[in-house]
This record gives structure tokens, sequence and C-alpha cells, in this order.
């Protein structure tokens, strides 16, 4: 079964420093899609930035970027430019046929 | 506008009665999806479904059922025998795996 890792429970940056969160994962599978997602207050769900396994090209969505590191089964998120707006649980996912989350990364923005 | 709809938002339930949560769909997704969600462990997959009339159990299926009779719904029951049923539960539907899955807002359910 594909696990997902996310070894950093809580992490705290400065408003418009950056920051980067960790994820790892476990699948036996070459041809799948990972994702980011933001949880903020509100519960509701939001997708950040998705990455295709077999594409090595790491994605970009404006202030936000991943480092897909396929052999090592690594996908870092980092947030550029931070804002308080970005606090936020964060969560990794996994997609083969299901999708399969981390336990989450609980972000602080300081002023 | 498209999107997924949870209801009700909160819902109290006495131990030792079933209760059901509605997720409807108006985005022409196939596949949807029941995860739970409790503090520190992230979301856990419940049920999913990819097509009309057949279902899949998650990884933590134990306690609750499913129905998938019309593509646009996919309602979940916590039942009695689930041992722990206070939780957050979120719905979820997709069009395929490469899309990501759109959420809805949640459901808040409290044994009490």
């Amino acid at each position: 079964a594909q696990t997902v890792t996310q070894s950093q429970p809580e992490m705290s940056v400065q408003e418009a420093e950056t920051v980067t969160l960790s994820c790892t994962y476990d699948t036996s599978e070459s041809d799948y899609y990972l994702f980011w997602y933001k949880q903020p207050p509100s519960r509701q769900m939001i997708l950040v930035i998705r990455q295709e396994a077999y594409k090595q090209q790491n994605a970009t969505e404006n202030r936000f970027s991943v480092n897909f590191q396929k052999a090592a089964k690594s996908f870092s998120l980092k947030i550029s430019d931070s804002q308080l707006g970005d606090a936020a649980m964060y969560f990794c996912a996994h997609n083969n046929n299901d999708m399969r989350f981390g336990a989450g990364t609980r972000l602080t923005v300081k002023p | 506008d498209g999107g997924i709809t949870q209801s009700p938002k909160y819902l109290f339930r006495k131990e030792g009665q079933n209760v059901t949560l509605s997720c409807e769909q108006n985005l022409n997704h196939d596949a949807m999806y029941w995860y739970r969600q409790d503090p520190g462990q992230g979301l856990r997959l419940i049920y999913y479904s990819q097509i009309v009339n057949d279902f899949q159990k998650g990884d933590i299926a134990e306690g609750y059922s499913v129905s998938r009779e019309k593509k646009e719904s996919f309602p979940l029951t916590v039942t009695s025998a689930q041992k722990n049923p206070t939780a957050f539960y979120l719905c979820a539907s997709t069009y395929g795996r490469d899309y990501g899955y759109t959420f809805g807002s949640g459901t808040r359910l409290t044994v009490v």
C-alpha cells in the first residue's frame, strides 16, 4: 500500500521569508501523481500544486514550487515570500488509484 | 456554480444510532470518495466509488456503509458498529487521478 510521510508536524516562517515543507512517499508504481493541499481554519481543502511523476520538471504555481526527487521518493513544497494568509495545515498526497495523505504540517506565519 | 455540497455541517448523534451524511456533486465527476479526519492523523480513506452502483472499501471501512445509486450522490452511513465515530468527515470527487480532488466543506459528527 502507498504511504505518505510528513516529518514536520509544525513549521514557522517569518512573513516575506521562504519555507520548505518536507514529504516522502512509498510506492511500487512508476506512473502516479503527487499533490499538496492547504487546509485553512475553515477546514476547506484547497489544491495548491500538483506534480506528474513522469515529468522531471518541477511544478510551480506563483509563490509555490516543488522539489520532486523521484528516485528518493521525495516531494517537498517551497513557499516563497510567505504571507499571513499562507498559515494553514498543509497535506502532501500521493494518487495512484486513490489518494493517500500524509499527517500534515501546521504552518505558522509570523508578522 | 459547480461544486460538492456536504450536509449537514454539524451533526450530533446518540450512541447506538445510525446516521447518514450527505454528499452531492454537480461537477459530472465519475469518482467520489469519503475521508475521515482526526487531529494529527491527516485524512484516512473510508470508501470510494469510481462508477455508479460500484464502490470499494478504503483503509477504515469498518462501521461505515455507502451507496452510489446516482452519479451525483454518494451518501455515507455511520452505523452503531463504528466504535469512535466522532470526527470530521470530508467528501471528494474527481474526473480522474491526474486532476486532483475537489472537496466538500465537511461534516463535523459528534456522538453525545
